[in-house]
């Protein structure tokens, strides 16, 4: 298995514009988490699925943000429009049920401008 | 806010010496994880224990757990450059096993 695939690797943006950031994760695994990573908030969960469902996020900062998993491969997260707060390196990572390792992508580097 | 918090923030040794760093944690846990990340990169997963565990190896990682206090810490032996990292404990609640909340973590830099 290839692992977490998160894409883009890097993207910019000017403030106000939409921002789609993608993850597929690992085959098989039942849960997906969408995290935040500043120097200020260190990691920060923002969202956790399982199953395609979302469990609990209560960490999304503010409506603009909003998550997605349509299928078991894929999930995305998106905000609408973006500030230069949103600034950051999200990563998505996912696991099965039963073993807790969680497995991350490389993460996407976020700067809006 | 963050389940655990790790302490050093920050920690300097030279190759050879052991690195010891602590984590603690607020509510009941599941389990206890740990987690390296490289400059740049995403996270790698070490080492876990469990809430009914006190002690566990792997290579050169030790991980203790006191569930009494709220803590665990992580021992790196016989540190190597290569262990220049960020390292995170992260927590899998009781009564809600998927959310996985990390600490914010402590920088180690070995120097040869």
């Amino acid at each position: 298995d290839a692992g977490v695939i998160q894409s883009p690797r890097h993207e910019v943006t000017e403030m106000g514009q939409e921002v789609t950031l993608r993850c597929k994760p690992i085959s098989g695994h039942d849960y997906l988490f969408w995290y935040r990573q500043t120097m200020m908030r260190g990691l920060e969960l923002l969202i956790y699925f399982n199953n395609n469902v979302p469990i609990d996020d209560s960490g999304m900062p503010e409506d603009r943000f909003s998550a997605k998993m349509p299928n078991a491969s894929f999930s995305t997260l998106k905000i609408q429009p973006s500030e230069p707060r949103d600034s950051a390196v999200y990563f998505c990572a996912s696991a099965g049920y039963g073993r807790s390792e969680a497995f991350f992508g490389q993460g996407t580097r976020l700067t809006v401008v | 806010s963050q389940q655990g918090e790790e302490d050093p923030q920050a920690l300097s040794i030279q190759e050879g010496e052991n690195a010891t760093m602590n984590c603690s944690y607020k509510t009941s846990i599941n389990n206890l994880q740990w987690y390296r990340q490289n400059s740049g990169r995403g996270l790698v997963h070490l080492i876990l224990i469990r809430s009914n565990e006190r002690e566990k190896h792997s290579g050169r990682l030790r991980v203790t757990l006191d569930t009494s206090k709220k803590s665990s810490s992580l021992l790196i032996t016989a540190s190597r450059a290569a262990d220049t990292a960020s390292y995170f404990c992260a927590t899998s609640l009781t009564d809600s096993w998927g959310k996985l909340q990390f600490g914010a973590g402590t920088q180690v830099v070995v120097t040869p």
